[in-house]
């Protein structure tokens, strides 16, 4: 089956340490997004991707990092330079760029402490 | 500038009554409409998109939506609500396709 994969599920890390998160996506998809989720706000675009080794900034890319070596894949580093960093974090892909819908991976869950 | 809004974060209806879950958007151009369905502590799955064409959209699970561009409105429903519909509902509209506005969310309750 096609989909997008992320993991893990719940990732738990303390204060001031790196974090990645996986994003793997089978669908042959072009583009590739990071949103974060917080209660009440409805999803902020991090980082897009619309082919591989090229990636821009979305609404709230300070503090995270992201790379595209692969089609397929597309992992988000969360700094410890990001100040808020728990939060329900969402991948997703698109066909390609432009106002195809996207697809959403099942969401990994970080909690800093 | 684009825009979503969702009127209500929480709706609650009984079970077998109608669902109404409204959404009215900005866009400078004809916009693209998507409806998007999420379960605790999953991803968004898509529910139905107006793109151009007829404006009352079907999407899966029983749910519909007209796109009205005199009331900027995009509207979701669905005739009888079941249990399995309690979830939370997100509205999202791209004009030029350069980025994706999402409303906040609607949880939808649904009482037996």
């Amino acid at each position: 089956d096609g989909g997008i994969t992320q993991s893990p599920k719940y990732l738990f890390r303390k204060e001031g340490q790196n974090v990645t998160l996986s994003c793997e996506q089978n669908l042959n998809h072009d583009a590739m997004y990071w949103y974060r989720q917080d209660p009440g706000q409805g999803l902020r675009l991090i980082y897009y991707s619309q082919i591989v080794n090229d990636f821009q900034k979305g609404d709230i890319a300070e503090g995270y990092s992201v790379s595209r070596e692969k089609k397929e894949s597309f992992p988000l580093t969360v700094t410890s330079a990001q100040k808020n960093p728990t939060a329900f974090y969402l991948c997703a892909s698109s066909i390609e760029r432009g106002r195809n819908e996207q697809y959403f991976g099942p969401g990994t869950r970080l909690t800093v402490t | 500038a684009q825009s979503v809004t969702q009127l209500g974060s929480h709706v609650s209806v009984s079970e077998g009554a109608l669902v109404l879950l409204r959404c009215n958007y900005s866009s400078s151009v004809p916009p693209y409409l998507f409806w998007y369905v999420q379960y605790p502590n999953q991803g968004l799955q898509l529910l139905l998109k107006y793109t151009t064409g007829a404006t009352l959209v079907k999407g899966i699970n029983g749910f519909e939506a007209e796109f009205k561009k005199s009331e900027t409105s995009f509207h979701l429903t669905k005739p009888s609500a079941h249990m399995s519909d309690a979830a939370e509902y997100f509205c999202a509209v791209t004009d030029t396709g350069n980025q994706f506005y999402f409303g906040t969310g609607t949880s939808l309750t649904v009482i037996p």
